[in-house]
């Protein structure tokens, strides 16, 4: 079975200033997906970013970036110039592609952009 | 136009009631999900399906059971409502035979069983 693990709940920053959200997870999968949602408090989850496994070179969306280290099965997302409408719940969500599987998530970190 | 939509979005019933939430997707999707996200905001699958399987999480109870009337419907029946029920459900999709595998929620169903 695969995990999902985000070590902060909750993280603080200044308006403008970069915050990197951890994740790690665990699988003996050598093909899957990471993917990024944003649930901001209006509950819809949004899509922020994707990365591919087979892919080396890391997924970037605007001011949305990620670090993916395949070996050490680290997936981390990185937010450059903040804005108070990045204030979220941020979940990791990791994905095998195989017939109709759904997504496993973490257990999310709220993020709080102080103005 | 809402991709994914759900009715409704709010949900209040009594314990022993049987409950349905429709889920409805425009984007031409091939599977169709329903996650639970309990009140720690933890979101758990329920089910998968596709025109060709039905994945069920072990952990579900029988009293959950989807139904789909076509592709672009997946729909969620819940009998005999108990208090641990209460929680947000989102319905979401994809597009796996296209290899995209992102998936799109809907707005999400708050339920709360009294």
């Amino acid at each position: 079975a695969q995990t999902v693990t985000q070590s902060q709940p909750e993280m603080s920053v200044q308006e403008a200033e970069t915050v990197t959200l951890s994740c790690t997870y665990d699988t003996s999968e050598n093909n899957y997906y990471l993917f990024w949602y944003k649930q901001p408090p209006s509950r819809q989850m949004i899509l922020v970013i994707r990365q591919e496994a087979y892919k080396q070179q890391n997924a970037t969306e605007n001011r949305f970036s990620v670090n993916f280290q395949k070996a050490a099965k680290s997936f981390s997302l990185k937010i450059s110039d903040s804005q108070l409408g990045d204030t979220a719940m941020y979940f990791c969500a990791f994905m095998i592609p195989r017939g109709a599987d759904g997504l496993t998530f973490g257990k999310g970190t709220h993020l709080i952009i102080q103005p | 136009d809402t991709a994914v939509s759900q009715t409704p979005k709010y949900l209040v019933t009594q314990m022993g009631n049987d409950k349905s939430i429709k889920c409805e997707q425009n984007l031409g999707h091939d599977t169709m999900y329903w996650y639970k996200q309990d009140s720690k905001k933890f979101l758990k699958i329920m089910f998968s399906y596709n025109n060709k399987e039905l994945i069920i999480n072990e952990t579900v109870p029988n009293r959950f059971s989807p139904k789909s009337p076509d592709k672009a419907h997946l729909n969620l029946h819940i009998n005999s409502l108990e208090l641990g029920d209460s929680a947000v459900y989102f319905c979401a999709s994809s597009h796996i035979a296209g290899s995209a595998y992102e998936q799109y929620f809907g707005p999400g169903t708050r339920l709360t069983v009294t």
